[in-house]
């Protein structure tokens, strides 16, 4: 079983929807982490969220963290064909743990 | 500056075989850590280390091994293969000052057992 849970697993959408991918865990994280992956390439990070209940926004992407620090989401608004890929979260305390991922692709 | 790199890209090994894995981290990066990858589980956290010593481990068999050199480039060795060792290797490497610095990874060795 993954100590993190994302949801959901596919998401297919038409370029200028918005959506919101989770990341849940009954553990408690110092801190989490969201990267995005694409095809043949490693992870690369988007955000660190460290306080609970931290909002971050990047450009269309808004990251939150809950306030016991044990899930997050991201929000992407208005999402393009460029924001497809698979989307991670991680978990960081004494090391980092990965969710399973959710992949989106986002259709022109 | 360089990023992360790691070698070989692409491996095809027999069952029972055993293969080493390289990837040299970002110049002045102590961390480096390696993943497996597989589309049933994902990202699976294998060992971490830090100047030439292993900080953390994740829940894999003994066959999986690692090691970090003086240059803190590391690698990781898989004995006995098994058909199910079949993924996506990566390494991240960062400052590892605390564990919520950045972790840069790598393209990845892709393994295939037959």
């Amino acid at each position: 079983t993954q100590l993190l849970e994302q949801s959901p697993q596919f998401l297919s959408i038409q370029e200028g929807e918005n959506l919101t991918v989770y990341c849940n865990s009954s553990s408690v994280f110092s801190s989490l982490q969201w990267y995005r992956q694409e095809p043949g390439e490693g992870p690369v990070l988007l955000v660190t969220v460290v306080t609970g209940g931290e909002v971050k926004k990047l450009k269309r992407l808004t990251f939150q963290f809950g306030d016991a620090r044990k899930d997050s989401s991201l929000h992407i608004t208005a999402a393009q064909p460029g924001d497809t890929g698979l989307y991670l979260c991680a978990g960081v305390n004494n090391d980092m743990r990965f969710g399973a991922g959710t992949r989106l692709t986002v259709k022109p | 500056k360089a990023g992360v790199t790691q070698t070989p890209r692409y491996l095809i090994k027999t069952r029972g075989q055993q293969v080493t894995l390289s990837c040299s981290p970002i110049s002045g990066h102590r961390s480096v850590s390696w993943y497996q990858q597989t589309p049933g589980q994902g990202l699976q956290f294998l060992f971490e280390y830090f100047s030439e010593t292993q900080r953390n481990k994740g829940n894999f068999p003994g066959r999986f091994s690692g090691r970090q050199f003086s240059n803190s480039r590391s690698e990781m060795n898989v004995s006995t293969l098994e058909l199910g060792d079949s993924a996506l290797y990566l390494c991240a490497s960062s400052s590892g000052r605390t564990m919520n610095t950045e972790a840069f990874f790598g393209q990845g060795t892709r393994l295939t057992v037959v």
